[in-house]
């Protein structure tokens, strides 16, 4: 089963602008992570923000911020005043920490353009 | 090392030939992971070393893959008799030990093509 959902496989932005992500997910463990990573052309993966199923805030990393609604378990990224090197590939990934599992899973990825 | 280095960057094999992937990560790096990445896709979870602990094979695809960790540090995964659908970007991560909060460190990943 799909664990991990991302609804948006490209999405536009202007520069400058502020752009939302989205990411859906789907667990029965209480605890789990939530991950952000970017994808340049280049193919490395950067982590860019995490967030503990059990944080009361939500996370925030620079111009990078993680909007957590646990009851509609959604994890979406916000990326302000975005620049021309933002475009990328975005994926958000997720651990279920109290079922142990070693492994981190990933959504499909969302393909980020910004127009100059 | 700074970074995690795999080498080859880039790989092309005939079907049916075996193919070595290696993996250098982050010196003092316990835990180590593979994934595989095919086009356009999401990465695809194949195995994962922690230190010592016995890994965990729950990824790899069939019994033509394997991997194995030396020493704790550099790790080589193996394709043996190489199909057509193993063609896809290899990519291993390291983190300093298992912790749920770390992000892992990505290499920049080995592209297989079998032809």
């Amino acid at each position: 089963a799909q664990k991990i959902t991302q609804t948006q496989p490209g999405m536009f932005v202007q520069e400058k602008e502020a752009v939302t992500l989205d990411c859906t997910y789907d667990t029965s463990d209480p605890s789990y992570g939530l991950f952000w990573y970017k994808q340049p052309s280049s193919g490395e993966m950067i982590f860019l923000i995490y967030q503990g199923s059990y944080d009361q805030q939500n996370a925030t990393e620079g111009r990078y911020s993680l909007n957590f609604q646990k009851a509609r378990k959604s994890a979406n990224l916000v990326i302000s005043a975005s620049q021309l090197g933002d475009s990328a590939m975005y994926f958000c990934a997720m651990r279920e920490i109290g079922r142990g599992n070693n492994d981190m899973r990933f959504g499909a990825g969302t393909r980020l353009t910004v127009k100059p | 090392g700074a970074g995690v280095s795999q080498s080859p960057s880039n790989k092309v094999t005939e079907k049916g030939k075996d193919v070595e992937l290696r993996c250098d990560p982050i010196s003092g790096h316990t835990a180590l992971y593979w994934y595989r990445q095919s086009l356009g896709q999401g990465l695809e979870f194949l195995i994962y070393f922690q230190g010592n602990s016995a890994p965990d094979k729950s990824g790899l695809p069939s019994d033509r893959f394997s991997a194995e960790r030396t020493g704790g540090s550099v790790s080589t995964l193996t394709i043996q008799r190489t199909q057509q659908e193993d063609s896809a970007v290899y990519l291993c991560a390291s983190s300093p030990r298992d912790r749920v909060n770390y992000g892992y460190t990505f290499g920049s990943g080995t592209r297989l093509t079998v032809v």
